[in-house]
């Protein structure tokens, strides 16, 4: 069974530090990882999907890295802001393209005026 | 605007009522799902829709159903609500190598 672990699970920072939210699997035969946000009380926004023949994906001032040998993927937020407060939640896919996303229970990011 | 809505976005049910959440895509996406999200839980899955037609059991099914209505809406079913199923819904559509798209979610509470 793919299980999926985002410690911490809370993380607070001063603005403009970059910060890098850590996310680990223990299936390595996954077919895709992703990573959401979701604000409080709302619903959850996809940020990057990396596929399984993929090292990273960039968007604006995320990164997110994937190292299936090791079980590992990254989040990288680059000078952070107020705004990027929210809860991180990394899922991945293992299996073919109609499989499940399995979730990890997320970070919750407060950046500090 | 294309994504995926939920309704109803809040509800209150006493215990043994019953109830339909409603959720309908309009990105022709062949999958669909149901999640629920507690604290400290996660999200976890309920059940899903791989195409129209199919429907399968996820992590935790007890006390609910499905209907894949059409490729459109998949609906979930409170046949008797209980205080445990108090939590966040969340329906979910996604095609092969996109990414998931959430809609905005149903908060239940069950007295």
């Amino acid at each position: 069974k793919q299980e999926v672990t985002q410690i911490p699970a809370a993380l607070s920072v001063p603005e403009g530090e970059n910060l890098v939210l850590n996310c680990s699997f223990t299936d390595s035969a996954i077919y895709n990882l992703q990573w959401f946000r979701q604000d409080p009380g709302k619903g959850l926004t996809s940020l990057l999907l990396i596929q399984s023949s993929q090292r990273e994906q960039t968007s604006g001032r995320l990164n997110a890295s994937l190292d299936k040998s090791s079980g590992r993927s990254t989040l990288y937020i680059a000078a952070s802001q107020p705004g990027d407060s929210a809860t991180y939640l990394c899922a991945v896919k293992r299996g073919g393209a109609n499989s499940k996303l399995t979730f990890g229970k997320g970070i919750t990011l407060s950046v500090r005026p | 605007n294309a994504g995926v809505t939920q309704t109803p976005k809040f509800q209150v049910l006493k215990t043994g009522q019953s109830m339909t959440l409603q959720c309908a895509q309009d990105m022709n996406h062949n999958s669909m799902y149901w999640y629920r999200q507690d604290p400290g839980m996660g999200l976890r899955l309920i059940y899903y829709s791989a195409s129209e037609g199919t429907t399968d059991k996820g992590e935790v099914p007890n006390g609910y159903n499905v209907s894949r209505l059409n490729k459109r809406e998949f609906s979930l079913r409170l046949e008797s609500a209980a205080p445990s199923q108090t939590s966040v819904y969340f329906c979910a559509s996604s095609d092969s190598r996109v990414s998931y798209t959430f809609g905005s979610g149903t908060r239940l509470t069950v007295v």
